[in-house]
């Protein structure tokens, strides 16, 4: 079936760096999310992109539809504490709105 | 507040038995979706609900069933059939085939443990 490359895997930073995480697959998708998820608890949406080239911001995040229709990335700005959590790109838009999910970014932050 | 909840939070059975995960959504989304979360594989899809009455297999629905027998509701079952059952199971909506491109609503999962 359809795969996304989710990298990197875990990722140590200190507070106030900045974070970039990307998505690859070898197959176009229509739309790219970005949930985070933190312990226990089910994902929730970050970022929802729909048109090849698109570049969104929510606060200090930012993510990008590829051109290609076959990649996305997320970056944080000025990391902080609370951004510690799973991160996880889907993409999905073709039957039935089912969503191909990444393997996910842990993120640890350190004050 | 609208949303979905997922019930009850942790379950444990032993093997052998069948197990039924609640999930219910006051969204009026037409759409359901069941996932099962392992540590580093990210999320896969076991069963996924259009419309009420219909439902079809995901990507690993064997050993689980599912029905679909009120809008709100979409309850998940893991059969003794399913080899290896210990997971977070994560219940998300959407709305119908017309908004095709909306993302999913999330529950906050079921952490199901079996010995």
């Amino acid at each position: 079936g359809q795969q996304l490359n989710q990298s990197p895997q875990s990722m140590f930073i200190q507070e106030g760096e900045d974070v970039s995480m990307n998505c690859t697959s070898s197959s176009i998708f229509n739309t790219w999310l970005w949930y985070k998820q933190d312990p226990g608890e089910g994902p929730v949406l970050l970022i929802a992109l729909y048109k090849a080239g698109e570049l969104t911001s929510n606060g200090r995040l930012t993510a990008q539809f590829g051109i290609t229709r076959k990649d996305s990335f997320l970056n944080i700005s000025a990391s902080i504490p609370s951004d510690v959590g799973i991160y996880f790109c889907a993409a999905g838009g073709t039957s039935y709105g089912k969503l191909t999910f990444g393997q996910g970014t842990i993120l640890t932050v350190h004050p | 507040d609208g949303g979905i909840t997922q019930s009850p939070k942790y379950l444990f059975r032993k093997e052998g038995q069948n197990v039924t995960l609640s999930c219910e959504q006051n969204l009026n989304h037409d759409a359901m979706y069941w996932y099962r979360q392992d540590p580093g594989q990210g999320l896969r899809l076991i069963y996924y609900s259009q419309i009420v009455n219909d439902f079809q297999k995901g990507d690993i629905a064997e050993g689980y069933s599912v029905s679909r027998e009120k809008k709100e509701s979409f309850p998940l079952t893991v059969t003794s059939a399913q080899k290896n059952p210990t997971a977070f199971y994560l219940c998300a909506s959407r709305p119908g085939q017309g908004s095709y491109n909306s993302p999913l609503h999330f529950g906050n999962g079921t952490r199901l443990t079996v010995t």
